[in-house]
């Protein structure tokens, strides 16, 4: 079975462009949560998705937004980007919406630098 | 503001002893624990998942929880230089996932 699948793995940007990133989940999966990680303040939870609902929003301003689609892909948006939001982008996906019992699997990141 | 907390290292031990990873976390109501293991430039891979008190062994590894000290930790056995790497502990209640920011482990050949 295939894992988590993210696009683009590497990225360049320059401030106040946007970006979106996408993410396959596992197949059978329909839960999607995003993270960012930093070297300075680690992994953070962005947000989290199932049957194309947020469920779950981290402490990240408004630049930062998601959506799910009807076949479980996700792909989350940042817009105006600063040079903080240089950073590795993990997806990660589970069955159902992560909670007691439930495991999630992290696809390999999309590495986004910020110029 | 829900904490993991983990102390980042490095942990240095030589091949073949026994490494321990510690992690407390504040959330009483966490249900979930997990250890993941990220090697540098890579993605987290999950190890080990604990959701009772005791101990939890998966080959070289034990995962141990203690929930009325809010404390949960990772054994390896028999440490090998391909396990150097940094550990993250993370924690689930009824919020997302939350993560420590890591150990980093060096196993010295």
């Amino acid at each position: 079975k295939a894992g988590v699948t993210q696009t683009p793995r590497y990225l360049i940007k320059t401030r106040g462009q946007q970006v979106t990133l996408s993410c396959s989940p596992i197949s059978g999966h329909r839960s999607v949560s995003w993270y960012q990680q930093t070297p300075g303040q680690g992994l953070q939870f962005l947000f989290e998705y199932f049957s194309e609902t947020q469920r779950n929003k981290g402490n990240f301003p408004g630049r930062f937004s998601g959506r799910q689609f009807s076949n479980s892909r996700s792909e989350m948006n940042v817009s105006t980007l600063e040079l903080g939001d240089s950073a590795l982008y993990l997806c990660a996906s589970s069955l159902v919406p992560a909670g007691a019992g439930e495991t999630q699997y992290f696809g390999p990141g999309t590495r986004l630098l910020v110029l | 503001q829900k904490e993991v907390e983990q102390n980042s290292g490095p942990l240095s031990v030589p091949e073949g002893a026994i490494a321990s990873l510690n992690c407390t976390y504040s959330d009483r109501v966490s249900q979930s624990f997990f250890w993941y293991r990220q090697y540098s430039g890579k993605s987290p891979e999950l190890i080990m998942s604990i959701y009772s008190n005791g101990d939890k062994e998966d080959g070289r590894f034990t995962a141990q929880l203690n929930k009325a000290s809010q404390y949960v930790s990772l054994l390896i056995r028999d440490s090998q230089p391909s396990d150097s790497a940094t550990y993250l502990c993370a924690v689930r209640g009824n919020t997302p996932l939350v993560f420590g920011k890591g150990t980093r482990l060096s196993v010295i050949a």
